[in-house]
């Protein structure tokens, strides 16, 4: 059964400094990985997905990587904003079925 | 595109109503999912189809709660009877296998149902 755990559970950081958010699965036989925002009280919104045989993906700020044999992967944002307080998910998906596993989210503040 | 569209948008409703929950997904997706989103429990996936054809009803926590999807723009998530317990956040998220999207999953903004 596939586990996805997310650490730290929460983050408070002060503007402009550069983060790392941990996303770790058990099974490593994945067929991709997507990171996701989540602002309070509203929907997710899909930031980057990575393939399977992908090693990175990045978009503006964020730079996201995956380590398959090591069931890992880093969301990286560099030069936080107040903006980029949020709750941020990690999802795998798994080689087979459409089965989307989530983990319990990192909840982000970057203050002013 | 409007994005995935779920309505309502907020549902209030006594234990033992009934609760009819709506989604329509991005046009062009074949995949459709709901899922539930709970404190306790994070983001649990109920059910999903293809095609408009249910694949995995797994996650479907008991017999009071159905899903259809009579059409490739339409799905309802029904509970009957309601429970407190069932008091959470359900999201709708549509995908499609595409060469640059492959499953890349969009979600509606949820509906907020809080039984009392």
């Amino acid at each position: 059964k596939q586990e996805v755990t997310q650490i730290p559970a929460a983050l408070s950081v002060p503007e402009g400094e550069n983060l790392v958010l941990n996303c770790s699965f058990t099974d490593s036989a994945i067929y991709n990985l997507q990171w996701f925002r989540q602002d309070p009280g509203k929907g997710l919104t899909s930031l980057l997905l990575i393939q399977s045989s992908q090693r990175e993906q990045t978009s503006g700020r964020l730079n996201a990587s995956l380590d398959k044999s090591s069931g890992r992967s880093t969301l990286y944002i560099a030069a936080s904003q107040p903006g980029d307080s949020a709750t941020y998910l990690c999802a795998v998906k798994r080689n087979y079925g459409q089965n989307f596993v989530f983990g319990p989210g990192t909840r982000l503040s970057v203050l002013p | 595109d409007a994005g995935v569209i779920q309505s309502p948008r907020h549902e209030v409703t006594e234990m033992g109503q009934e609760v009819t929950l709506r989604c329509k997904p991005i046009s062009g997706h074949d995949y459709l999912f709901w899922y539930r989103q709970t404190m306790m429990r994070g983001l649990e996936l109920l059910i999903y189809f293809n095609n408009n054809v249910p694949i995995d009803d797994s996650g479907m926590p008991e017999d009071r709660f159905s899903a259809k999807m009579p059409n490739a723009s339409f799905s309802t998530l029904k509970i009957q009877p309601s429970e407190p317990r069932d008091s959470a956040v359900y999201f709708c998220a549509s995908s499609s296998r595409t060469a640059n999207i492959n499953y890349e999953q969009y979600f509606g903004p949820g509906t907020r149902l809080t039984v009392t």
